[in-house]
């Protein structure tokens, strides 16, 4: 079974700019959760979706948005990018027993 | 709140040893999963161990085995003859069963495994 897929692994941007992260789950997983991570703040939720469905979502600006397609894949948006905004992004794919499986991340570095 | 204290930042061990890492965590639910995730240099969160809240029962792992304490709130992490590839930070985290499917995780302690 394939594993969960993010793309891409790297990406620069400029301040100001927007920039859209990709995740694709294991076959058969409906639930994607997306988690920033960084030195300071650790791992912290952004948001997860279900059946295409928004379910919960952290407490970030309404700059970081989501979505998730029929084939479970999703996305995610940040608009306006601001340098607070580095960091490495995961995100989280779960079946119904709830384990969750991660991909390897994009690391975004906002100069 | 829901929060997951991991109280050791760093801890290093020899090759072969036995280590046992340190996680309380926070909450007023009663059903809950709980995990420890493995982060080695590649970034990737690798799932080690999970423990489903109701089984009393310590989950193992080959060589990962957890010691959970309901009552008292923790879920340290016991990994038995040490190898080189154990070298990673280690989170702890917890999902509850009922309501926000998120992750809460500890600020991780960084494990060095030395030769």
């Amino acid at each position: 079974k394939a594993g969960v897929t993010q793309t891409p692994r790297y990406l620069i941007k400029t301040r100001g700019q927007q920039v859209t992260l990709s995740c694709s789950p294991i076959s058969g997983h409906r639930s994607v959760s997306w988690y920033q991570q960084t030195p300071g703040q650790g791992l912290q939720f952004l948001f997860e979706y279900f059946s295409e469905t928004q379910r919960n979502k952290g407490n970030f600006p309404g700059r970081f948005s989501g979505r998730q397609f029929s084939n479970s894949r999703s996305e995610m948006n940040v608009s306006t990018l601001e340098l607070g905004d580095s960091a490495l992004y995961l995100c989280a794919s779960r079946g119904p027993d709830l384990g969750a499986f991660f991909g390897q991340g994009t690391r975004l570095t906002v100069v | 709140a829901q929060t997951v204290t991991q109280s050791q930042p760093e801890m290093s061990v020899q090759e072969a040893e036995t280590v046992t890492l340190s996680c309380t965590y926070d909450t007023s639910e009663s059903n809950y999963y709980l995990f420890w995730y493995k982060q080695p240099p590649s970034r990737q969160m690798i799932l080690v161990i999970r423990q489903e809240a109701y089984k009393q029962q310590n989950a193992t792992e080959n060589r990962f085995s957890v010691n959970f304490q309901k009552a008292a709130k923790s879920f340290s992490l016991k990994i038995s003859d040490s190898q080189l590839g154990d070298t990673a930070m280690y989170f702890c985290a917890f999902i509850i069963i009922q309501g926000a499917q998120k992750l809460v995780f500890g600020q991780g302690t960084r494990l060095t495994i030395n030769p």
